[in-house]
């Protein structure tokens, strides 16, 4: 089975633009999650959705948006770009939505914002 | 609040020695699960262990074990003789359960020297 797969792998914008990142969960989960890697830190928390509603949402500002659609893909949108949001975005998915079960990764988009 | 601790940025050993990575948690909650992730230079997140709240009980997997004890909010990661390929950078985290947010540690840089 195929696992978490993110599109586009890497990706460079300019200050200002606006930028949107792809996630398809693997099949049959229903719950996505968005975070955030700065280079050198560990992955922050963005967003979840589970069963196409916003679960969750991190200490993001409201540049940041995210949506889930039927087929419980899921989109990352990132407004009025700042240098500061230059890192690698991923995307997680599970069946039930809670933390007890295991979320598992794509291999992320690397953004760079010059 | 929540919070990982993981004390130790960068750590370098010989190949075939033992390594302890470090990991300290703060959590209100009486239910949470705490992780362990590896992430390669390729960047993504693999999986190694989730442990629930209730079980304090020690696991090994391979050369990898976990010792998790509630007392000290310690769940500390140890590999018994290294080998190059476990060169990487190592998370901890937490999840309250309540949904799939997931705490991450700055992470333990690890270099396995030939």
């Amino acid at each position: 089975d195929a696992g978490v797969t993110q599109s586009p792998t890497h990706l460079i914008k300019t200050r200002g633009q606006h930028v949107t990142l792809r996630c398809s969960p693997i099949s049959g989960h229903k719950s996505v999650s968005w975070y955030q890697q700065v280079l050198g830190q560990g992955p922050q928390f963005i967003f979840q959705y589970y069963e196409k509603e916003e679960r969750g949402r991190g200490n993001f500002p409201d540049r940041f948006s995210a949506r889930q659609f039927p087929n419980y893909s899921s989109e990352l949108n990132v407004n009025a770009l700042l240098l500061g949001d230059s890192a690698l975005y991923l995307c997680a998915s599970s069946d039930a939505g809670t933390g007890a079960w295991e979320q598992y990764f794509g291999p992320g988009t690397r953004l760079t914002v010059t | 609040a929540q919070k990982v601790t993981q004390a130790q940025t960068e750590i370098s050993v010989v190949e075939k020695e033992d390594v302890t990575l470090d990991c300290v948690y703060e959590t209100r909650d009486t239910t949470y699960y705490l992780f362990w992730y590896k992430q390669p230079p390729s960047g993504e997140l693999v999986f190694l262990i989730r442990r629930n709240s209730f079980d304090e009980q020690n696991e090994i997997s391979g050369r990898y074990s976990w010792n998790f004890q509630k007392s000290t909010s310690s769940f500390n990661f140890t590999i018994t003789a290294s080998q190059v390929v476990d060169s990487a950078v190592y998370f901890c985290a937490l999840s309250e359960g309540r949904d799939d947010k997931i705490i991450f540690g700055k992470g333990t840089r690890l270099h396995i020297l030939p």
